[in-house]
């Protein structure tokens, strides 16, 4: 089984300030891990991922997070966020050799960016 | 837009009552999964179909029900309904031809009980 912990509820920080969204994860397997981002509203939309290769992973609207296997984390930044990255972010695992691509969810982070 | 279609968007209803949510996955994807969003749980997966049979469950009470067709849309059926069903139900579809372990959300469906 897997777990994912964000060690941040909420995270409000200046507009083109930098930003680090915190994910720690446990699994006894190999695992894909992902970002989703959930705007006010809407549905979850993929952010970025893991799956294999480098650890340092780039993915939509300027976000980038680094997976680090020894401490077991994949930490979000971004180095200058925009009012519109206001929203819910939840990080996410699932086990990399299965056929069912079964996520487990982090409580999520919802971060505020002020003007 | 997801391609992911989920209906309804909100419904109301009275505790004991059963209710039936829908979802049409993208084109393409055989892989349906539900996953309950509630303030106390956070995302919690439910289910997930692929190809018109159950592939793997999680903690999915035994009042809720799913299934899909075959034509890949799926049906939660969620019965005998308590105050504390009240959530937001996902329903997602993935590629199945690759390994990415991508997920398409809809816009889920918003159930209130009273």
């Amino acid at each position: 089984a897997q777990s994912v912990t964000q060690l941040d509820s909420q995270v409000p920080v200046f507009e083109e300030a930098p930003v680090e969204l915190r994910c720690n994860y446990s699994s006894s397997v190999s695992v894909y891990l992902f970002w989703y981002v959930q705007y006010p509203n809407q549905g979850l939309q993929l952010l970025l991922k893991y799956l294999s290769g480098s650890t340092l992973v780039k993915g939509i609207n300027g976000f980038e997070a680094e997976f680090n296997k020894s401490q077991t984390s994949f930490h979000l930044r971004k180095p200058s966020v925009h009012i519109s990255d206001t929203a819910e972010y939840f990080c996410a695992v699932s086990p990399s050799g299965a056929g069912s691509y079964q996520l487990t969810f982090g409580k999520g982070t919802k971060l505020s960016v002020i003007p | 837009d997801s391609g992911v279609t989920q209906t309804p968007k909100h419904l109301i209803t009275a505790t004991g009552q059963r209710v039936t949510l829908r979802c049409s996955p993208r084109s393409g994807d055989l892989s349906v999964y539900w996953y309950q969003q509630s303030l106390d749980q956070g995302l919690q997966f439910l289910i997930q179909y692929y190809n018109g049979e159950e592939r793997a469950k999680g903690n999915i009470l035994e009042r809720f029900s799913a299934q899909q067709f075959p034509d890949l849309h799926s049906e939660l059926n969620l019965s005998s309904l308590e105050l504390g069903d009240s959530a937001l139900y996902f329903c997602a579809s993935s590629v199945t031809s690759g390994k990415t372990g991508e997920l398409f959300f809809g816009e889920g469906s918003r159930l209130t009980v009273l």
